[in-house]
């Protein structure tokens, strides 16, 4: 079964430009998340999709950054314009949620390789 | 245990001997736990997962203790080997059940030595 695809794997930029990246998730998985990871620190949620719905953006800088996933498949992030501190590796992670008849659900989140931003 | 910066908390280990990683959490409603492995220029890897009506699972040389009362939780590495080396995330589940938002810690690093 394939993995997670993200890319670019690697992007560096100038502060104020814009930059975009692409997410593909494991076929099959309705729910797709975006992390921000700067060095040294865990993932930090962004944004989290249930199909082409957002289920939760309460931690994305929406000034800036803007994510979607219009067919519920793919996913595209996009920050613009980018400062110094975006500089971080952007996560990409699916999950293929399930709701059991009690009540409960499953849910394991699979990552992609990330892209590492760096804005100078 | 908790980092400042760049300054992951590192646990070195001989090749072979057990690990213990510790983690504390910060919500007593966190109903699900897991735990992650990423090694440098990759993304985290799931190692295992367990929830907060279980104080013990087990996998393929990995154990997860959950202590609620104390808000702990741990993962030990059996005879730890080179390819263990990385750094260790737990991560816990803050939305409540049918929700899953995970809040990751700020990992620790495995070192092993051969």
């Amino acid at each position: 079964e394939a993995g997670v695809a993200q890319s670019p794997r690697y992007k560096i930029i100038e502060k104020r430009q814009s930059v975009a990246f692409w997410c593909n998730p494991i076929s099959g998985h309705a729910t797709l998340y975006w992390y921000q990871q700067i060095l040294g620190q865990g993932p930090k949620l962004l944004i989290q999709f249930q199909n082409n719905g957002v289920v939760d953006d309460s931690q994305l800088p929406k000034d800036r950054f803007s994510a979607e996933r219009l067919k519920g498949v793919d996913s595209t992030l996009k920050i613009q314009p980018a400062k110094l501190e975006d500089s971080a590796v952007y996560l990409c992670a699916s999950s293929l949620v399930f709701f059991g008849t009690s009540g409960g659900a499953s849910d394991t989140q699979y990552f992609g390789p990330g892209t590492r931003l760096t804005v100078l | 245990g908790e980092s400042v910066g760049l300054h992951l908390p590192t646990l070195s280990v001989q090749e072979g001997d057990n690990s213990i990683i510790n983690c504390a959490y910060s919500n007593s409603a966190s109903d699900y736990f897991i735990w992650y492995k990423q090694e440098s220029g990759k993304g985290p890897q799931f190692i295992i997962d367990i929830r907060s009506n279980m104080d013990k699972r087990q996998g393929q040389r990995v154990t997860v203790l959950l202590n609620k009362t104390v808000k702990h939780l741990s993962l030990q590495i059996a005879a730890t080997q080179p390819g263990d080396s990385a750094v260790y995330f737990c991560a816990e589940n803050i939305g409540g059940a049918g929700s899953y938002q995970l809040t990751f810690g700020k990992g620790t690093k495995l070192s092993v030595i051969p």
